[in-house]
């Protein structure tokens, strides 16, 4: 499977404590996004990269959030000091910068359950 | 109010019947639209990529965009059990850049 790639599928934590996830994007992909989904809503922007820079961050990413691209491959989201609010799916998408025909692929998304 | 207005649904249909589903927009910097398919549990996956205004047709599925009314459509025709999912329109600014969705809306197709 040459798709989007993210692990892990699910994650159960207790309020308080961290949690990272990790995204694989499509190989030839430069570009790298990470969105959050809660029920009934459509995906929310968080942050994207181009190669390892991280160009934007929505103002949904509170402090508490850093997402990482250290060799412009794979990504990590971290979230630190969980609260009940950040349960939600986390999507991670990969694009090719600035095409014409380039759109967003997505992987499957990390559910994430805070307790 | 949103940027992207999309009707959540539930829509329910039966099988064989042509299925509309649309999304107004309020940013006239959006270039590029899409429909994506999300089955629960799943993440989006992508139907429709157009650019500007038009139609484009795939199989069953067919994209209208009408940049002038800030409107998109996507039509099903002989819509089958296996379309029932949530249906996503989503749009941006520039080719492979972020994209701005709509809430989807909710499509059961009945046999």
């Amino acid at each position: 499977d040459t798709g989007v790639s993210q692990d892990p599928r699910h994650k159960i934590t207790k309020r308080g404590q961290n949690v990272t996830f990790r995204c694989d994007p499509i190989s030839e992909h430069n570009r790298l996004y990470w969105y959050r989904q809660t029920l009934g809503q459509g995906p929310e922007f968080l942050t994207y990269f181009q190669n390892e820079a991280q160009l934007e961050k929505s103002r949904l990413l509170s402090d508490r959030f850093s997402a990482e691209r250290p060799k412009g491959s794979f990504s990590t989201l971290e979230i630190q000091r969980t609260e009940q609010g950040d349960s939600a799916m986390y999507l991670c998408a990969s694009s090719l910068a600035l095409g014409a025909d380039s759109p967003l692929h997505f992987g499957n998304g990390t559910r994430l359950t805070v307790t | 109010q949103k940027e992207v207005e999309q009707d959540p649904g539930p829509l329910s249909v039966p099988e064989g019947a042509i299925v509309s589903l649309n999304c107004t927009y309020s940013n006239s910097a959006f270039q590029y639209f899409m429909w994506y398919r999300q089955y629960s549990r799943k993440g989006p996956e992508l139907l429709m990529y157009t650019y500007s205004s038009g139609n484009k047709e795939d199989g069953r599925f067919t994209a209208q965009v009408d940049k002038s009314s800030k409107y998109i459509s996507l039509f099903i025709r002989d819509s089958q059990p296996s379309d029932s999912a949530t249906y996503l329109c989503a749009m941006s600014e520039g080719g492979g850049n972020k994209l701005t969705f709509g809430t989807g809306t909710q499509l059961k197709v009945e046999l």
